[in-house]
């Protein structure tokens, strides 16, 4: 069974258009995570939540919206894609805030034509 | 920002040889973190390693750490070809536990 996993595994669209990227994660983690990595490979936090609550909002564009539902699922919506917004997406989650380890999803690559 | 700067940037070495790739960062933590990326793929958690803590070792991996220089070495011994791939570190900030910050990374590539 796959730990954290993430749908789709690529997408391609139009500027302008809404997406939305699915996570999910089975090990009853607290915490989930939403990174991105650029084309040079930097990894950069973009949304935490602990147990369906937003605890960290990395200066990210309002087009961005993430969507707890339950601890086992934090969604990414992006609305009116830009080229800039071209990216490997990551989910991720951890036991709790502290001292733990993350467990990565295998990513979603975007591609905005 | 990059919390953490890894160096080198690349490293190439001959199968069966050690690997050493440093890792730099600015505050005070409560922990760093190592995690490896293969190509295309999510990213793996190797070791993590607190702050009151000076080493740790897992199979072939032997991570250090000193706060007071802000630094952390991770070495590989005995490399294989499935080593190869690119290493991260990670902290979290001493005063933010509840999230880590990556480093640039070191791709690291091993020569049959």
């Amino acid at each position: 069974d796959t730990a954290v996993s993430q749908t789709p595994k690529y997408l391609v669209t139009q500027m302008g258009n809404d997406k939305s990227i699915k996570c999910e994660q089975n090990l009853g983690h607290d915490t989930m995570y939403w990174y991105k990595q650029d084309s040079k490979k930097f990894l950069k936090i973009m949304f935490s939540y602990n147990n369906k609550e937003l605890i960290i909002n990395e200066t990210v564009p309002n087009r961005f919206s993430p969507k707890s539902p339950d601890k086992a699922h934090l969604n990414l919506h992006i609305n009116s894609l830009e080229l800039g917004d071209s990216a490997v997406y990551f989910c991720a989650s951890s036991q709790d805030i502290g001292d733990y380890g993350y467990t990565f999803g295998s990513g979603t690559r975007l591609t905005v034509v | 920002s990059q919390q953490g700067e890894e160096d080198p940037q690349a490293l190439s070495i001959q199968e069966g040889e050690n690997a050493t790739m440093n890792c730099s960062y600015k505050t005070s933590i409560n922990n760093l973190q190592w995690y490896r990326q293969n190509s295309g793929r999510g990213l793996v958690h190797l070791i993590l390693i607190r702050s009151n803590e000076r080493e740790k070792h897992s199979g072939r991996l032997r991570v250090t750490l000193d706060t007071s220089k802000k630094s952390s070495s991770l070495l590989i011994t005995a490399s294989r070809a499935a080593d190869t791939a690119s290493y991260f570190c990670a902290t979290d900030g001493h005063s933010s536990a509840s999230k880590i910050i990556f480093g640039s990374g070191t791709r690291l590539s091993i020569r049959p």
